[in-house]
């Protein structure tokens, strides 16, 4: 079946300019994570959601950070006036249901470019 | 900030060889995983190992998992240069089952 899919896969935009970067889970799956990898890096959480609400957002680095997921399915990460600092992957991943010991499945990630 | 810290950072190994990495963390985990990375995209789930297992197979991999050094191990035997990515170790104990990633080890098979 059809795994997770991001939109766009590479963005460049220009400082100061907002973004959205699209996540579509699988079909499914009431979880829903964000997080970013910056250069050489391991993954950094940003954002957690089951089904529609995210009762963990400890991991948004600024309120120029922000997400929403709606029906329970597709999720939109959106970047206010973007910095050179926002430049990373940004990967998606979805897993069936809150529990410690499912798998999460990932995306191929958004690469961001901030000029 | 990162949980887990892998060691090596970087590994270079021929075919056939094994090639071992390590991973230290912080907290108290329910599991730990290992993800494999190519071309610096998305991860692919590799293995599951829970808080009270201390090893697991599957395939050419080896994971162990000692609580008290807080420490794990990824062993692939006779390595392929298709093993060549970037691997993570990565731990639940952020709560949700939100991963706590390390910074990776770079695998390099060559042929």
């Amino acid at each position: 079946g059809a795994g997770v899919s991001q939109s766009p896969s590479n963005k460049v935009t220009e400082k100061g300019k907002d973004v959205e970067l699209r996540c579509d889970p699988i079909s499914g799956h009431t979880a829903l994570y964000w997080y970013r990898q910056s250069l050489g890096q391991g993954l950094e959480f940003l954002i957690y959601f089951q089904g529609n609400s995210a009762p963990d957002k400890s991991g948004l680095p600024s309120d120029r950070f922000s997400a929403e997921r709606t029906g329970g399915s597709v999720s939109t990460l959106t970047i206010q006036r973007t910095q050179q600092e926002d430049s990373a992957v940004y990967l998606c991943a979805s897993s069936p249901r809150y529990s410690s010991y499912n798998e999460q499945f990932f995306g191929p990630g958004t690469r961001l470019t901030v000029l | 900030s990162q949980q887990g810290e892998e060691d090596p950072q970087a590994l270079s190994i021929q075919e056939g060889e094994n090639a071992t990495m390590n991973c230290s963390y912080k907290t108290s985990i329910n599991n730990l995983q290992w993800y494999r990375q190519n071309s610096g995209r998305g991860l692919v789930h590799l293995i599951l190992i829970r808080s009270n297992e201390r090893e697991k197979h599957s395939g050419r991999l080896r994971v162990t998992l000692d609580t008290s050094k807080k420490s794990s191990s990824l062993l692939i035997t006779a390595s392929r240069a298709a093993d060549t990515a970037s691997y993570f170790c990565a731990t639940d104990s952020g709560g949700y089952n939100k991963l706590i990633f390390g910074a990776g080890t770079r695998l390099a098979v060559h042929p």
